[in-house]
C-alpha cells in the first residue's frame, strides 16, 4: 500500500507569511493529488486537485506543486480564515484512496 | 446545489452496531460513488470504503473489512454505512463523501462534497 507522509505536523505563523507544506507519497502517484483544508468543527473542503489545480472558489493564495512522490500546498500570504488543518490525499487508483496524517496551522 | 445530509449522532455499547444514512440532494445520485470517511478525537481521516451508486459495487478498506457494509437506496437517494461489533476505538466523526465526476477531475477523483459528519460514541 501506498502511504502519504505529510510534514510538518504543526507549524505557527504570522499573518501574512509564505506558509509551506509537504506530502511525501511512499511511491510514485503521477499528479493524482488532492489538499483539503479542515476547520475545527468542520467537514473537510477541497482546495486543489491534481497536484496544482485550484478547486472553483478557492482564493488564489493556496497553490500546489509536485508530481511523483513529492508535492507541496503554499499559502503565498497567510490569513487569520486559514487557521485548519490541512490534509493531503493520493487517489490514483479506482476505489481506494488515502490521507496524509495531517498538518495543522497555527496563527502566531 | 449538491448536498449530502447525514443522520445524527449516536451512543453505543461496544459490541452494537451503528447505522449512519447519507441523504443526497441537488444531482443525479446514480452517477456518482460515495465514500466513507471516519475521524477519530483529534485524530486525522481516515478513508473507510467506496460504493457505487449505480451497481452497489463496493470497496473496503482492509482494516475494516469484514465488519463494515455500505449500501445504497437510489429510490431515496441515501447511502448506508453500517459498522458491527463496535469497539471503544471506532468512536468517531463519520463523513460521506461523493467522489467527484471523472469528467472534471480526469481518470481518477477526489472528494467534491461532504456530508456535515455524524458522531459515533461507543462506550459501556
Amino acid at each position: 500500500d501506498i502511504q502519504m507522509t505529510q510534514s510538518p505536523s504543526t507549524l505557527s505563523a504570522s499573518v501574512g507569511d509564505r506558509v509551506t507544506i509537504t506530502c511525501r507519497a511512499s511511491q510514485s502517484i503521477s499528479s493524482w493529488l488532492a489538499w483539503y483544508q479542515q476547520k475545527p468543527g468542520k467537514a473537510p473542503k477541497l482546495l486543489i486537485y491534481k497536484a496544482s489545480s485550484l478547486e472553483s472558489g478557492v482564493p488564489s493564495r493556496f497553490s500546489g506543486s509536485g508530481s511523483g512522490t513529492e508535492f507541496t500546498l503554499t499559502i503565498s500570504s497567510l490569513q487569520p480564515d486559514d487557521l485548519a488543518t490541512y490534509y493531503c490525499q493520493k487517489y490514483n487508483s479506482y476505489f481506494i484512496w488515502t490521507f496524509g496524517q495531517g498538518t495543522k496551522v497555527e496563527i502566531k | 446545489q449538491v448536498q449530502l445530509v447525514q443522520s445524527g449522532a449516536e451512543v453505543k455499547k461496544p459490541g452494537a452496531s451503528v447505522k449512519v444514512s447519507c441523504k443526497a440532494s441537488g444531482y443525479t445520485f446514480m452517477n456518482y460513488g460515495i465514500n466513507w470517511v471516519r475521524q477519530a478525537p483529534g485524530q486525522g481521516l481516515e478513508w473507510m470504503g467506496w460504493i457505487s451508486a449505480y451497481n452497489g459495487k463496493t470497496n473496503y478498506a482492509q482494516k475494516i473489512q469484514g465488519r463494515v457494509t455500505m449500501t445504497t437506496d437510489t429510490s431515496t437517494s441515501t447511502a448506508y454505512m453500517e459498522l458491527r461489533s463496535l469497539r471503544s476505538d471506532d468512536t468517531a466523526v463519520y463523513y460521506c463523501a461523493r467522489e467527484g465526476p471523472r469528467g472534471r477531475y480526469g481518470d481518477y477523483a477526489p472528494f467534491d462534497f461532504w456530508g456535515q459528519g455524524t458522531l459515533v460514541t461507543v462506550s459501556s
